[in-house]
Formats: C-alpha cells, sequence, structure tokens
C-alpha cells in the first residue's frame, strides 16, 4: 500500500509531553490508528480517530489530524517510564479492512 | 481485557516441521481477520486475509502453501507454517475487526515463531 511516513526515535524526559508525528500518502483513509507495542508483546490499541474529525482526547492521549497535509500526531501529557514502547500510527481505507502500518516510532523516557 | 486471543505466544520448531497457530475472537464473530508478520525492529506486513466460508486472500509475495490459512469458525482462524525453515522465524500477529466498535482492529498478543 501506500507509505506510512513516522520518526523513528523519540527521547523525552519523564513528566514533559511527548509528539508523535506520522504522515499518510492516502487520501482515502478513513481510519488512522495508534497502537503501542512493547518488548515482545503483541499491538495494544492507544486511540483511533476518524477522518471526519480534527481532534480527539482521551486523558494523557492527544490525537491531532490535519487532513489537508495528510499529518497525524499522538501527543502524550506527563510522559512517564511505562510509556517507553514502539509506537505504530497505521491507516485503514474503511472499517473492517486490514491496516497499512508506519515502521514504528521507538519511545524512550527517561527519568 | 484482550478480546483477541492467539496462541502459541512462542514456538521453537525444527526445520522441516509444521507449525500451527491459533487466532481467536473472544467475545464477538469476525468474518475477516488478519494475518501479518513483524521482523526484528521493523513494521508489520500484511500477509493474508482470512475469511469464513471462503479461501483466503494472499498478498503478493507470500506462498499460500508455505502459510496455510484455514477460518474455521466464526471465532476461529488458524496460520500453519508448513515445512518450516530458519527464514521462516518472525513474530505472527494476527487481527480482527470487531463490528460494534465501527471495524475497529484488535490484534492479538503475537507469536514468535523460531525455527532451528
Amino acid at each position: 500500500g501506500e507509505d506510512v511516513e513516522q520518526s523513528l526515535f523519540l527521547s523525552v524526559r519523564e513528566g514533559d509531553s511527548s509528539v508523535i508525528n506520522c504522515t499518510y500518502t492516502d487520501s482515502s483513509s478513513t481510519y488512522l490508528y495508534w497502537y503501542k507495542q512493547e518488548p515482545g508483546a503483541g499491538l495494544q490499541l492507544l486511540t483511533y480517530i476518524f477522518s471526519n474529525m480534527d481532534m480527539k482526547q482521551d486523558q494523557r492521549l492527544t490525537v491531532l489530524l490535519n487532513k489537508k497535509d495528510k499529518h497525524l500526531s499522538l501527543r502524550i501529557a506527563d510522559t512517564q517510564t511505562g510509556d517507553s514502547a514502539i509506537y505504530f500510527c497505521a491507516e485503514s481505507i474503511t472499517s473492517g479492512y486490514a491496516l497499512n502500518f508506519g515502521k514504528g516510532t521507538s519511545l524512550l523516557v527517561t527519568p | 481485557g484482550a478480546v483477541v486471543s492467539q496462541h502459541p505466544s512462542w514456538v521453537i520448531c525444527k526445520s522441516g516441521t509444521s507449525v500451527k497457530i491459533e487466532c481467536r475472537s473472544l467475545d464477538f464473530q469476525a468474518t475477516t481477520m488478519f494475518w501479518y508478520r513483524q521482523f526484528p525492529k521493523q513494521s508489520l506486513m500484511l500477509m493474508a486475509t482470512s475469511n469464513e466460508g471462503s479461501k483466503a486472500t494472499y498478498e503478493q509475495g507470500v506462498e499460500k502453501d508455505k502459510f496455510l490459512i484455514n477460518h474455521a469458525s466464526l471465532t476461529l482462524s488458524t496460520l500453519t507454517v508448513t515445512s518450516a525453515h530458519p527464514e521462516d522465524s518472525s513474530f505472527y500477529i494476527c487481527s480482527a475487526p470487531r463490528d460494534r466498535d465501527r471495524g475497529i482492529q484488535y490484534f492479538g498478543a503475537g507469536t514468535r515463531l523460531s525455527v532451528l
């Protein structure tokens, strides 16, 4: 499928905010997701946003979607060491379709 | 809690043997499930779409005779890696869309396959 691009690595200090960015190229994408993967584990759905939304907030997580620029971001407020993981951005044309993943952003939270 | 269960979580086998991986939707029916493969420090690549009641749809470059998929029921899909070789060693993950969540995809915990 089309490429989903993410920066590969991000390091933040505990308590700071983290912002992970993603760009996608398929303008027909309807669903955009953020998944978290801890070492050796499967994917945990963090949050998702539909293409008719600009923003979604869920506790410490804020997702921003700029459809014009095909840019998606995930902001984690008050980042904790337990947030250290790989974060994948993914897109889907419609519900029930397979996902097209980015390469993942490795987030390291230091004390 | 988990809504998609995947077993086994880790399997080590000898070259030439076959390994079966199960993916179950726990509290919903899934007529479609997806199988992905993940290499170390890489993204997830879609291998195939498992369809209940019909043949699986394989992505380009994935050998259907090598990776057998059977969608046995509305809650179970299996992936069998036949005549496994060391290059088949990887992390395999399944997912299923849950209709009542507007088709949001839920993933299993993954299966790490090591072929000696």
